[in-house]
Formats: structure tokens, sequence, C-alpha cells
């Protein structure tokens, strides 16, 4: 089955330490997206990436990292510089990031500071 | 500490009604949009989209119709089913940077 999967599902964190959430699809996708959601309210851009070893910043960059080393897989890094880092994170991938398609979502991981 | 949501708008309909959910987007320059549905703790589905040169799209129980004079967009749900029951975002292309902007999310609470 093709499609795009997050993991860990769920992921805990000290305060000071940076994690890494994977984002894998096997769609041929070219272009991949990593997106917040808080508690009530609607997704937040952090990064995205239309090709290989490229990304650009969304929104919400601060305290974040990526890679795309692969076109395959877009690791999200969050770093102890990000203050709240308690939130769903969710991935997504779309064919080319010039034409019009709707993404393909993950299921998501939740981190949670403990 | 984790950050309090806003509450979220709730429409609430008889199992069997049909739904309208409205949307206000931001930019004129959008030139495509998409509505979402996301289930407690997954991911978004996609449930239709449509492209700015057009005002209506119909799908199965679904219609998606688009003002761009006052920047609006709404999902009609037709016979809503328990099912159907979710949160549901609109979303629109950023033309410049290529990547969708969601909006803040309705959520449907169907009554059986």
């Amino acid at each position: 089955d093709g499609g795009i999967t997050q993991s860990p599902k769920y992921l805990f964190r000290k305060e000071g330490q940076n994690v890494t959430l994977s984002c894998e699809q096997n769609l041929n996708h070219d272009a991949m997206y990593w997106y917040r959601q808080d508690p009530g309210q609607g997704l937040r851009l952090i990064y995205y990436s239309q090709i290989v070893n490229d990304f650009q910043k969304g929104d919400i960059a601060e305290g974040y990292s990526v890679s795309r080393e692969k076109k395959e897989s877009f690791p999200l890094t969050v770093t102890s510089a990000q203050k709240n880092p308690t939130a769903f994170y969710l991935c997504a991938s779309s064919p080319r990031a010039a034409v019009n398609y709707g993404y393909t979502f993950g299921s998501g991981t939740r981190l949670t500071v403990v | 500490g984790e950050s309090v949501g806003l509450h979220l708008p709730t429409l609430s309909v008889q199992e069997g009604d049909n739904s309208i959910i409205n949307c206000a987007y931001s930019n004129s320059a959008s030139d495509y949009f998409i509505w979402y549905k996301q289930e407690s703790g997954k991911g978004p589905q996609f449930i239709i989209d449509i492209r700015s040169n057009m005002d209506k799209r119909q799908g199965q129980r679904v219609t998606v119709l688009l003002n761009k004079t006052v920047k609006h967009l709404s999902l009609q749900i037709a016979a809503t089913q328990p099912g159907d029951s979710a949160v549901y975002f609109c979303a629109e292309m950023d033309t410049g940077r290529r990547a969708l902007t969601f909006g803040s999310g309705t959520r449907l609470q169907v009554q059986p």
C-alpha cells in the first residue's frame, strides 16, 4: 500500500532534549511538509520541501530543523530552542509543489514535554 | 507548559439533515482550495477541492462553493451521517510559496 508513515505515534521529551520525528512516504511525491497542531486549533506550517536537498521555513520554523536527503524521507527535529513543543505534529506530501494537488497526511506524532 | 487552545466553533445537526460549514479565507491571490476532515487523533483526510476559476464543485454527498468576491468558502454535506462527525478544515494554496494555509476548523456533531 502506498502511503505516508509517521513514527513514533507518541513521544515524550524531557526539558532541554532534542527529539527527531520520522516521516516516510512511498508515494513518489516530490514535496513534503511538516505542520504543527495545538488543541482546538488549525494546522500551522513549520517547514516544507519541494524537492530533495532543498527546504524552506514555514510560519513557525523557530526551534525546529529538517533535512531532505532522500525523496522518501523528511525528518523533523524539535530542538531545545523550541520553548513550547507539546503538540500534535503532522507530516504531509504532495506530488509536486507547483501543481494544485491535495496533500496526503500521515497519522501524526503526539509530542509531550515531561 | 501546554498552550490552551481556542474552542472550536461547533455545528450540531440531526442525522439526515444537510450541513453547511463556512470558511473565510485571507488571501485574494489564492488559487486553490481544499476541505479536509479530521477525526480525533488522526491526520486530516481530503474531502473535496476547488480551483479559483470555478464557483461550485460537487462530490459524493458533498458540495463546495467558492465566492471570491467576499473570500468565502463553504462545504455542504447532504444527508449528514454519524460518521461525518469530525473537525472540518478549509485550506488555501499560497500562490507564492506553494504551501497550504489552514483555517482554524469547525467541529461537526451529528446527533442520531
